[in-house]
């Protein structure tokens, strides 16, 4: 079975400041996705980015980027430029065969 | 597009009642999944179906929790009779099979049983 750990249960930035979020995992597959979904206080899962295992480039979306570390299990998040918006909970997924296992969520704070 | 819906977005119910929640995937997904989010377990898949057969049901906790999807447009999960441990936010979430695996979330339905 697949785990996922994210061993910051909280992390704090100020604004316009850059954080990155850890996660770590634990699978025998090769082939599978990982994701970070956030999680505001409105409890709606938003997807915020997704790597493909088999592509060694990490992803970027817009202030979010990814360092993906195959060898290591590694996917962390970085926020670059925080804005207070980005306060919220964001949980790592791993997704193989179309089951999907989170981590249990880092709570990002953003100080003004 | 609209995304996935789900209804009720909150629901108060008394210990022993049956409990209905329902789920509507963006169309044209074939996957869809159940999922529970409690401060004590985190979040836990309940039960996903392929092209409207159930695939994995080993997340469903007890008899008392049952899945139906009758077609591709709409799901149910039920809980039958319903127990204060079973307060959480049941979250539906629809995929498209076969694509990069990405999984898009309804907003999610607070259960709250007395």
């Amino acid at each position: 079975a697949q785990t996922v750990t994210q061993s910051q249960p909280e992390m704090s930035v100020q604004e316009a400041e850059t954080v990155t979020l850890s996660c770590t995992y634990d699978t025998s597959e090769s082939d599978y996705y990982l994701f970070w979904y956030k999680q505001p206080p409105s409890r709606q899962m938003i997807l915020v980015i997704r790597q493909e295992a088999y592509k060694q480039q990490n992803a970027t979306e817009n202030r979010f980027s990814v360092n993906f570390q195959k060898a290591a299990k590694s996917f962390s998040l970085k926020i670059s430029d925080s804005q207070l918006g980005d306060a919220a909970m964001y949980f790592c997924a791993f997704t193989n065969a179309g089951k999907s296992t989170f981590g249990d969520g880092t709570t990002l704070t953003v100080k003004p | 597009d609209a995304g996935v819906i789900q209804s009720p977005r909150h629901e108060v119910t008394e210990m022993g009642q049956e409990v209905t929640l329902r789920c509507k995937p963006i169309s044209g997904h074939n996957s869809l999944f159940w999922y529970r989010q409690t401060m004590m377990r985190g979040l836990e898949l309940l039960i996903y179906f392929n092209n409207n057969v159930p695939i994995d049901d080993s997340g469903m906790p007890e008899d008392r929790f049952s899945a139906k999807m009758p077609n591709a447009s709409f799901s149910t999960l039920k809980i039958q009779p319903s127990e204060p441990r079973d307060s959480a936010v049941y979250f539906c979430a629809s995929r498209l099979a076969g694509g990069v695996e990405t999984q898009y979330f309804g907003p999610g339905t607070r259960l709250l049983v007395l």
